[in-house]
C-alpha cells in the first residue's frame, strides 16, 4: 500500500522568511514524488517532481529514500507562495496517484 | 485551449437521489482519471478510463458508482442512491498519455448531499 503524510495542516511564514513543507511517504518498490499546489481559485498543478530534479518558483524538494520523505523547501517566501501544497506518489501503477492531505501556507508581509 | 472541464460545479442532491458528473478533457487527450477528496484527506484515486475503456477502478466503491467515457462526449462519474457520506469534491484529470506527470486537473465537483 502507498501512502503520503503531511503532518502539518497549516503553516504561517513571514514574507523573506525560509519555508519547509513535510512529506513522508510509505511504498514499498520505487516512487516517484511529485509536489502540486493549488493557488486561491485555481486548479491543482504540478510544482515540480523528484525526477526533474529542478527548482520550480524557488521551490525545490530532495528525495530521501532512508528517511522516506520529500520536503518542499524555498529559502524566501514570496507572498504569492501563499496557496494549498500537496505532496504526491505514484508507484507501479504510473498512472495513480496518492495525495497526502495538503498543507495551507500563508505567508504574511 | 480551455483546459479540462468539469461540470456542475457544485452539486446538492437528497439521499436517494442520482448524482451525475461531468468531465470534458483537454482537447487531444484520451486518458481521464477520476479522484475523489474527501473533508480534510487528500486525493484518493478512483478509476482510470480511455475512450470507451474503464482500465482500472480499483478505487472506485463497487456498489453505487459507475464510470464511462464514451466514444463522443464527455466522461461520467455515476453516484446512484447518494449517501451523505458522499459529499466530497471529485476531481478528473485528463492526459495524452498514460502517466502521472502529464496528468492535468479540472477544477472539481463539490457534491454535497442532504
Amino acid at each position: 500500500a502507498q501512502r503520503v503524510t503531511q503532518p502539518e495542516k497549516l503553516l504561517s511564514v513571514f514574507k523573506g522568511a525560509p519555508v519547509e513543507l513535510k512529506c513522508n511517504y510509505s511504498y514499498s518498490g520505487s516512487p516517484e514524488l511529485f509536489w502540486y499546489v493549488q493557488y486561491s481559485r485555481q486548479r491543482l498543478q504540478l510544482l515540480l517532481r523528484h525526477i526533474s530534479r529542478e527548482s520550480i518558483k524557488g521551490f525545490t524538494a530532495d528525495l530521501n529514500k532512508g528517511e522516506t520523505s520529500f520536503h518542499l523547501k524555498k529559502p524566501f517566501a514570496q507572498e504569492e507562495d501563499s496557496a494549498m501544497y500537496y505532496c504526491a506518489l505514484s508507484g507501479n501503477d504510473d498512472y495513480k496517484l496518492s495525495f497526502g492531505a495538503g498543507t495551507t501556507v500563508t505567508v504574511r508581509a | 485551449n480551455a483546459g479540462v472541464m468539469q461540470n456542475p460545479r457544485h452539486l446538492v442532491r437528497r439521499r436517494g437521489q442520482e448524482a451525475r458528473l461531468r468531465c470534458s478533457p483537454m482537447k487531444g487527450h484520451s486518458h481521464v482519471y477520476w479522484y475523489r477528496q474527501l473533508p480534510e484527506e487528500g486525493l484518493k484515486f478512483m478509476v482510470y478510463l480511455q475512450k470507451e475503456n474503464i482500465i482500472d477502478e480499483s478505487g472506485m466503491p463497487k456498489e453505487r458508482f459507475s464510470a464511462e467515457f464514451p466514444k463522443e462526449g464527455p466522461s461520467i462519474l455515476r453516484i446512484q442512491q447518494v449517501v451523505r457520506g458522499d459529499s466530497a469534491a471529485y476531481f478528473c484529470a485528463s492526459s495524452p498519455r498514460q502517466g502521472t506527470e502529464t496528468q492535468y486537473f479540472g477544477p472539481g465537483t463539490r457534491l454535497l448531499v442532504l
